[in-house]
């Protein structure tokens, strides 16, 4: 099983839609997660951090359950500014802790 | 604030030269990583400091050399240059494992 694992999408969506995408880790210890933005072109900058079982920052919504070991993203009333691709990074992780990304979601929001 | 810079922005090479990549970061981080990003596969870790005069391998080091000197600096060297390494290059940096990754603005880099 891969250290993260994410669906690279696209997710094509329509603006005021909710959208919800997962990211599936393989170390059960893990305990933090990190969700970043990456916009085209662009460097990936920090969008949340996840402590516990979840966090929520206005329309974006971390959920994680720890059983199934994933951790989702929710975006409510979607922007086209929201339009980037979502990476995941859980800690620890596998082999350089806390620096290994998934490949991310690519998601797309139509007007 | 420069946070993390990387230089150069833009670089071509020819098949079989070296070159060095730049990073630097003003922030006191322990930790600096160095990634490539090509369409389709996300970022894969190619070397990582976890402080000076300490790197180790990521994902993908072949081809590759680091070295880190001081906190501040830790500079990508590509050996003898492969098509394959036409990639973007960013340059990163933590406090510590579990803490928010600040990434330089990346490097592109066109093998011929």
């Amino acid at each position: 099983r891969k250290e993260v694992e994410q669906d690279p999408g696209p997710f094509n969506v329509p603006e005021g839609a909710t959208v919800a995408f997962n990211c599936t880790y393989s170390n059960s210890a893990s305990q933090s997660f990190f969700w970043y933005r990456q916009d085209c072109r662009k460097e990936p900058k920090l969008l949340m951090s996840v402590y516990s079982s979840g966090n929520e920052d206005g329309r974006f919504t971390a959920q994680l359950n720890r059983a199934s070991q994933y951790i989702s993203l929710l975006i409510r009333d979607s922007k086209l500014s929201d339009s980037a691709t979502y990476l995941c990074v859980p800690w620890p992780g596998g082999g350089a802790d806390g620096l290994t990304f998934g490949k991310g979601t690519h998601l797309i929001i139509q007007p | 604030n420069a946070g993390v810079t990387q230089t150069p922005k833009f670089q071509v090479l020819k098949t079989g030269q070296s070159m060095t990549l730049q990073c630097a970061q003003d922030m006191n981080h322990e930790y600096m990583s160095w990634y490539r990003q090509d369409p389709g596969m996300g970022l894969r870790l190619i070397h990582y400091s976890v402080g000076a005069g300490i790197t180790d391998q990521g994902e993908v080091p072949n081809g590759y050399n680091v070295s880190r000197s001081t906190t501040e600096d830790f500079p990508l060297r590509l050996l003898s240059a492969a098509p394959s390494q036409t990639s973007v290059y960013f340059c990163a940096s933590t406090a510590r494992a579990g803490n928010t990754i600040y990434f330089g603005e990346g490097s592109w880099l066109t093998v011929v």
